[in-house]
């Protein structure tokens, strides 16, 4: 398997600009996470979903931010509007059910908003 | 509520000596995982180490290790022989373990503690 793959690598957009952020987990996991990371407050879950269901989002900061899951194999991450202070990495991750698995994290996506 | 403390901002260490890593939890669930990530310059989050919380032997892998104190509520990330390639941010992370053998997924992070490695 190729592991989590997030799409892009690094995005560049300009405040007010809706940017859209892909994940495709390890097939076969049933969990899914979507992972912000800045400087300031260190990595904070934003949402996860257990097979393709949304179970927590009470990390996700505003409005603006919406995540999708429509298969197994895809996940989205919005924001719309996006401001400046959204500028920072982040990660999807997947992982099994089962105890003692580890998750595992993709690469990441650099959002800059200027 | 979860909450996992890294105390240590950041550590150094002298190639080939050892370092440990401080990690405190708190949790009022009675099973939980407790894990170690590496993320090096580069930016990827690379899995170390995994404890359960009803685990009676403190887990290995290969020079990392993990002194698991259930009473004081600690995962202390030990590392054997530092290299120049374990200078990195290391995060604690823990997750609640429901019935039956499955994870509740859900994964809360420490703030992390850089490791640089002197040669």
């Amino acid at each position: 398997d190729a592991g989590v793959i997030q799409s892009p690598r690094h995005e560049v957009t300009e405040m007010g600009q809706e940017v859209t952020l892909r994940c495709k987990p390890i097939s076969g996991h049933d969990y899914l996470f979507w992972y912000r990371q800045t400087m300031m407050r260190g990595l904070e879950l934003l949402i996860y979903f257990n097979n393709n269901v949304p179970i927590d989002d009470s990390g996700m900061p505003e409005d603006r931010f919406s995540a999708k899951m429509p298969n197994a194999s895809f996940s989205t991450l919005k924001i719309q509007p996006s401001e400046p202070r959204d500028s920072a990495v982040y990660f999807c991750a997947s992982s099994l059910v089962k105890i003692g698995t580890e998750a595992f994290f993709g690469q990441g996506t650099r959002l800059t908003v200027v | 509520a979860q909450k996992i403390t890294q105390t240590q901002p950041g550590m150094f260490v002298q190639e080939k000596e050892a370092v440990t890593l401080d990690c405190t939890y708190d949790t009022s669930d009675q099973s939980y995982g407790l894990f170690w990530y590496k993320q090096p310059s580069s930016g990827e989050m690379i899995f170390l180490i995994y404890q359960g919380s009803y685990d009676e032997q403190n887990a290995t892998e290969g020079r990392y290790s993990l002194n698991f104190q259930k009473a004081r509520k600690s995962a202390n990330l030990v590392i054997s022989a530092s290299q120049l390639g374990d200078s990195a941010m290391y995060f604690c992370a823990m997750s609640s373990s429901g019935a039956g053998g499955t994870s509740y997924g859900k994964l809360t992070f420490g703030q992390g503690t850089i490791l640089t490695v002197h040669p």
